[in-house]
């Protein structure tokens, strides 16, 4: 499976968008990346997910590069319940999800 | 409402005893799995299966026992001879653990084990 690498935390002002930056370089062609978060002490919870196009639902965008060597989550107002820790995860058929230690967004208001 | 079912939210082992989880799913997925966290890390994977009848280890499996008689449970126990049970474990299920279109894994709440 290919590795991911985030910053351990990130701070956000409450209303602004938060930006989480993931750099998977060694992710192969046919493996897609999956974003969830985590609320202390709660299952994670699924954000959305793509393989090469932008995506965007009603929680977050998904912005891929053309290499797809990074991917950029974005929440666009952020709020104080979207404090959490955030994961970004690649993987191939979408089983044995590697979960890394993620990013932990403080949304402060 | 559909989803997963993890009981009980909290339970205590005694050191020696064997104590099962219980996870349920009513999302008519063929594959379940289940997690370990531990305070400020990532998951691991323990145990998945991807059909009924069928399971295989995975990271972490040592300590641990499962078993998946029918498609909607997929309960773990933890051993004896898991050394370091206290945990948070987390049951989680997908339609399927071979499709190429982006599975999509859903987890449960979790089961907080704590040995005293």
């Amino acid at each position: 499976d290919a590795k991911t690498t985030q910053p351990p935390s990130m701070d956000c002002a409450e209303g602004r968008a938060a930006n989480l930056p993931c750099n998977h370089s060694t992710i192969s062609g046919n493996e897609y990346v999956y974003w969830y978060r985590q609320i202390h002490s709660q299952g994670p919870q699924y954000i959305i997910h793509g393989l090469k196009n932008n995506e965007t639902n009603e929680m977050a965008s998904l912005i891929i590069t053309e290499d797809r060597k990074s991917s950029t989550l974005i929440l666009p107002h952020a709020t104080l319940r979207d404090t959490a820790v955030y994961y970004c995860i690649v993987s191939h058929y979408g089983q044995n999800f590697v979960f890394g230690p993620g990013t932990r967004l403080s949304v402060l208001p | 409402d559909g989803g997963i079912t993890q009981s009980p939210k909290y339970l205590f082992r005694k050191e020696g005893q064997n104590v099962t989880l219980s996870c349920e799913q009513n999302l008519n997925h063929d594959a379940m799995y289940w997690y370990r966290q531990d305070p400020g890390q990532g998951l691991r994977l323990i145990y998945y299966s991807q059909i009924v009848n069928d399971f295989q280890k995975g990271d972490i499996a040592e300590g641990y026992s499962v078993s998946r008689e029918k498609k909607e449970s997929f309960p773990l126990t933890v051993t004896s001879a898991q050394k370091n049970p206290t945990a948070f474990y987390l049951c989680a299920s997908s339609i399927t653990g071979r499709i190429t279109s982006g599975n999509t894994i859903y987890f449960g709440e979790g089961s907080w084990l704590t040995v005293v």
